[in-house]
């Protein structure tokens, strides 16, 4: 099937700390994958995305790298700030030219300074 | 910087209701989705359309639910008798796709329905 599974949160980290949300997909083909994140009031925004094996995506000091043994897309930060307390969905698309999208459930990162 | 913009923000409405929201894309943005997200999930494709017309449905969408682009700009979701579960936050997205090339997504902050 199709599908992706995130890490359940919340998360709740110190400032500067390491950030690791697991994420998992299962696809019949290549799909390319993403992180979005929600920042509270906001809408949806893309914060990487990665296209094929082995790729790594990176924005912001996050980074994440497309891993086709494991069907893996983990999303890391080496330091967080109190300014990414968001929520971070994982997501994969469908295949082809659209931005049909699969997300996961999504997991809430709370960073206390 | 315009965005994507969904009005209103939030609707209350009662079981049995219509309920009709509206979505401003990005000027000139070919595609336009609509998505749902219920408490605790992430959002779920319902329908997509390039310029005026809708491309693809998703099952979750029944037949209380239809889509509009009339003229490949604005676009319109309406319910028609509501039910408790179709409460949730209903976003919209817009993107620029050339020749099959796959441009990023814009998301508009949603509206928010809340079926009594």
């Amino acid at each position: 099937g199709n599908s992706v599974t995130q890490m359940e949160g919340p998360v709740t980290l110190s400032e500067e700390a390491f950030l690791t949300i697991n994420c998992t997909y299962t696809a019949t083909g290549y799909p390319s994958l993403f992180w979005y994140v929600q920042y509270p009031g906001e809408g949806l925004q893309l914060l990487l995305k990665a296209t094929k094996a082995d790729d790594k995506g990176s924005n912001k000091g996050f980074e994440a790298t497309y891993r086709k043994e494991t069907t893996s897309f983990h999303l890391e930060k080496g330091s967080v700030q109190v300014s990414d307390s968001a929520v971070y969905f994982c997501a994969r698309n469908y295949g082809g030219a659209t931005n049909k999208l699969i997300f996961g459930t999504g997991t809430l990162l709370a960073v206390q300074p | 910087d315009t965005g994507v913009s969904q009005n209103p923000r939030h609707k209350i409405t009662k079981r049995g209701q219509n309920v009709t929201f509206r979505c401003d894309p990005i000027s000139e943005h070919n595609r336009l989705y609509w998505y749902r997200q219920t408490l605790g999930q992430g959002p779920e494709f319902l329908t997509y359309f390039q310029n005026e017309a809708q491309l693809e449905k998703s099952r979750l969408l029944s037949d209380r639910f239809s889509a509009e682009r009339p003229k490949g700009s604005f676009s319109t979701l309406e319910i028609q008798r509501t039910e408790q579960g179709d409460s949730a936050m209903y976003l919209c997205a817009s993107s620029l796709t050339i020749q099959g090339m796959r441009e990023k997504l814009f998301f508009g902050s949603g509206t928010q329905l809340s079926v009594l």
